[in-house]
C-alpha cells in the first residue's frame, strides 16, 4: 500500500521561500511515475502546482513557474517543492501526490503565509 | 489552459437516488485523460475515475464514467450516505493540469 506525507512549517513569512517534503513508502521515487505537487485554498480551489519524473525531468504550472522548484532525494526515497517570495496567496493545503490522474495523496499540511 | 466547469454547483438528493454531474472542458481533452475525485472534510480527495470511464482500484460499481471530447458524465447509481461529498474533476491531457471548481453532494 503506497502512502504519502508531507512534512514542513506551517508558518512562513512572507517574501521568504515555502519547503515541504512529500515522503514515500510502499513505492520509490526512482520508480516509472510522476509525482507531483497540489494545492488548495478556499479562494482558487485545486490547483496543480507541477511534477518531477524519475530522471528528474520536471513540469511546472506556468502560474508559478518563476518560483517553484521540486526536486529528488533518492537516498531518503522523497521528493520536494520549494516556493519562493510567497505571499498570503499562496497560504493553502498542500498535497503530494503521484501519478497525473493522482492516486495516492498524502493527508496534506496546511501552510500559512503571515508575519 | 484548459478550464473545466462542473455543474451543479451542489446537488440535494436522497440516499438511493441517482447522482449526476457534469464537467466540460474549454477544449477537447487529449486522449480523455480526465479524472474524478470525492472529497470529504478534511480529507485529501480520492481517486475514483480516470481515463474518463476506468474506476480506480476499490471503487465501487456504483461510480461510473462516461463522456469523451468536452463533456463528461460521473454517475452515481445509487447514493450511499458516504457518498455525500464534493467531487471535482480534472483533466491532464495537457500541462497545467486542471480542476473543476467542483459540485457539493448533499443529502436532502
Amino acid at each position: 500500500q503506497v502512502q504519502l506525507q508531507e512534512s514542513g512549517p506551517g508558518l512562513v513569512n512572507p517574501s521568504e521561500t515555502l519547503s515541504l517534503t512529500c515522503a514515500i513508502s510502499g513505492d520509490s521515487v526512482t520508480s516509472t511515475n510522476w509525482w507531483s505537487w497540489v494545492r488548495q485554498s478556499p479562494g482558487k480551489g485545486l490547483e496543480w502546482i507541477g511534477d518531477i519524473f524519475q530522471n528528474g525531468g520536471t513540469n511546472y504550472n506556468p502560474s508559478l513557474k518563476s518560483r517553484v522548484t521540486i526536486s529528488v532525494d533518492k537516498s531518503k526515497n522523497h521528493f520536494s517543492l520549494m516556493l519562493s517570495s510567497v505571499t498570503a496567496a499562496d497560504t493553502a493545503v498542500y498535497y503530494c501526490a503521484r501519478g497525473v490522474a493522482f492516486d495516492p495523496w498524502g493527508q496534506g499540511t496546511l501552510v500559512t503565509v503571515s508575519s | 489552459e484548459i478550464v473545466l466547469t462542473q455543474s451543479p454547483g451542489s446537488l440535494s438528493l436522497s440516499p438511493g437516488e441517482r447522482a449526476t454531474l457534469s464537467c466540460r472542458a474549454s477544449q477537447s481533452v487529449s486522449s480523455n485523460y480526465l479524472a474524478w475525485y470525492q472529497q470529504k472534510p478534511g480529507q485529501a480527495p480520492r481517486l475514483l475515475i480516470f481515463g474518463a470511464s476506468s474506476r480506480a482500484t476499490g471503487i465501487p460499481d456504483r461510480f461510473s464514467g462516461s463522456g469523451s471530447g468536452t463533456d463528461f458524465t460521473l454517475t452515481i447509481s445509487r447514493l450511499e450516505p458516504e457518498d455525500f461529498a464534493v467531487y471535482y474533476c480534472q483533466q491532464y491531457g495537457r500541462s497545467p493540469y486542471t480542476f473543476g471548481q467542483g459540485t457539493k453532494l448533499e443529502i436532502k
